[in-house]
């Protein structure tokens, strides 16, 4: 995990909610990741960012958004409109260049609606 | 399209013995392929990658990995499975169209090791 933090650990969200989850690192990586996991499905690419002010969007991007103002930093805000978001909630990033292939992950936050 | 599976949801074997957790991929291009792990409630760790080379790579713990690209496969191996193995295992796929590309992963394969 080390190098990257996402916070809170556990997130609750009531119905019409709109929550963040923080992903901040220390690394100096170029490009950051939000994955979403559930159960079975394994892991689905939510958004991705290659550099600072730029974003693009994965596989489920519909009820997320995100902003990428720093490098350092990834938020993922999970709006109402996301009508199922009980998932665990996985942050990556990388670094840039040739020989720097490997994707490395935060320690998760797992949202749960009330 | 890239796409990895992970045709098997789980694999028990016994303390001791050797382990293969299966992974096969679709991709056009030459393809960067990687194992990562998952313990209860914990983020990934990276376990080992193949970019380029050698198609045996060998990476932390004892794993070991064989790309076979003629099979489009890339097993996870071990000899001699440990009880603290027992964990989830993810596959995953990039092809480097352009640098930061995200993963592709498999749906993952839960590894029991029983003492």
């Amino acid at each position: 995990d080390g190098g990257i933090t996402q916070s809170p650990k556990y997130l609750f969200r009531k119905e019409g909610q709109n929550v963040t989850l923080s992903c901040e690192q220390n690394l100096n990586h170029d490009a950051m990741y939000w994955y979403r996991q559930d159960p079975g499905q394994g892991l689905r690419l939510i958004y991705y960012s290659q550099i600072v002010n730029d974003f693009q969007k994965g596989d489920i991007a519909e009820g997320y958004s995100v902003s990428r103002e720093k490098k350092e930093s990834f938020p993922l805000t999970v709006t109402s409109a996301q009508k199922n978001p009980t998932a665990f909630y996985l942050c990556a990033s990388k670094r840039s260049g040739r020989g720097q292939e490997t994707q490395y992950f935060g320690p998760g936050t797992r949202l749960l609606v009330l | 399209a890239q796409s990895v599976a992970q045709p098997e949801d789980q694999v028990n074997v016994a303390e001791g013995n050797p382990l293969t957790v299966k992974c096969t991929y679709s991709v056009s291009g030459n393809p960067y392929l990687f194992w990562y792990v998952q313990y209860p409630n914990r983020g990934l760790q990276f376990l080992l990658k193949y970019i380029t080379g050698d198609n045996l790579v060998k990476g932390s713990y004892g794993f070991e990995a064989e790309f076979n690209k003629s099979q489009t496969s890339f097993h996870l191996k071990k000899p001699s499975a440990l009880v603290s193995d027992s964990a989830l295992y993810f596959c995953a796929v990039r092809v480097p169209l352009s640098g930061n590309t995200p993963l592709v992963f498999g749906k993952g394969t839960r590894l029991s090791v029983i003492a």
